[in-house]
C-alpha cells in the first residue's frame, strides 16, 4: 500500500537534547513537507522541500533543521535552539503537476519535552 | 500573506441533522484551491473535500458539499445527514499555485445521538 509513515508515534525528549523525526513516502511524490500542530493554532509550515536536495524554510523554521537526500526520506530535526518544541508534528507529500495541489498526511508524531 | 479564517471554534449537530461549517480567506490570487480536511481523534488528517478557484459549480462528495463564493472569499462546508463518525477537528486549507497550505485553526464538530 502505497503512504506516508512517521515514527516514532510518541516521543519523550529532556531538555537540551536534539531529535530527529522520521518521514517516510512510497507515493513517488517530489514535494515534502514539515507541519507543527499545536493546540487552538491549526497548522504551520516548518519546512518544505520540493525536490531531492533542495528545501526551504517554512512559517516557523527557528529550530529546526531538515534534510532531503533521497525523495522518499525527509526527516526533521528538533535542535536544542527550540524553545517549546512540545508539539504534534505532521509530515505531507504532494505530486508535483497534481492538478488539485493536494497534500496527503502521514500520521503523526507527538514529541514531549521533559 | 494569504490567511484562513474559521470563526467557530466549536460547534455540535445532532444525528442526522446538517450542520455548516464556516471558512473565509483572504488572498490577491485569482487562481487558487480551497480544502476542508477532518481530523478524528487518532490525529490522521483527512481529506474531505476540494474546490478549484476556477470553477463555479460546488464540489460535493457525498453527504458533503461547499459552498464557495469566490467575490466574497468564502468556502463553508456543510454535512448533511451528520453521522456519529463525523466528529472530528475541521480545518479549511487554501494553497496557490505555490508550495504549502495554510490552514484556518479548526472547527471542533461534536455529533450528538
Amino acid at each position: 500500500d502505497g503512504g506516508i509513515t512517521q515514527s516514532p508515534k510518541y516521543l519523550f525528549r529532556k531538555e537540551g537534547q536534539n531529535v530527529t523525526l522520521s518521514c517516510e513516502q512510497n507515493l513517488n511524490h517530489d514535494a515534502m513537507y514539515w507541519y507543527r500542530q499545536d493546540p487552538g493554532q491549526g497548522l504551520r509550515l516548518i519546512y518544505y522541500s520540493q525536490i531531492v536536495n533542495d528545501f526551504q524554510k517554512g512559517d516557523i523554521a527557528e529550530g529546526y533543521s531538515v534534510s532531503r537526500e533521497k525523495k522518499e526520506s525527509f526527516p526533521l530535526t528538533v535542535t536544542s535552539a527550540q524553545k517549546n518544541p512540545t508539539a504534534f508534528y505532521l509530515c505531507a507529500s504532494k505530486a508535483s503537476g497534481s492538478s488539485y495541489n493536494e497534500q496527503f498526511f502521514g500520521p503523526g508524531t507527538r514529541l514531549t519535552v521533559l | 500573506a494569504q490567511t484562513v479564517t474559521q470563526s467557530q471554534p466549536e460547534m455540535s449537530v445532532q444525528e442526522a441533522e446538517t450542520v455548516t461549517l464556516s471558512c473565509t480567506y483572504d488572498t490577491s490570487e485569482s487562481d487558487y484551491y480551497l480544502f476542508w480536511y477532518k481530523q478524528p481523534p487518532s490525529r490522521q488528517m483527512i481529506l474531505v473535500i476540494r474546490q478549484e478557484a476556477y470553477k463555479q459549480q460546488n464540489a460535493t462528495e457525498n453527504r458533503f458539499s461547499v459552498n464557495f463564493q469566490k467575490a466574497a472569499k468564502s468556502f463553508s462546508l456543510k454535512i448533511s445527514d451528520s453521522q456519529l463518525g463525523d466528529a472530528a477537528m475541521y480545518f479549511c486549507a487554501f494553497s496557490d499555485s505555490g508550495y504549502a497550505l495554510n490552514f484556518g485553526k479548526g472547527t471542533s464538530l461534536l455529533v450528538t445521538p
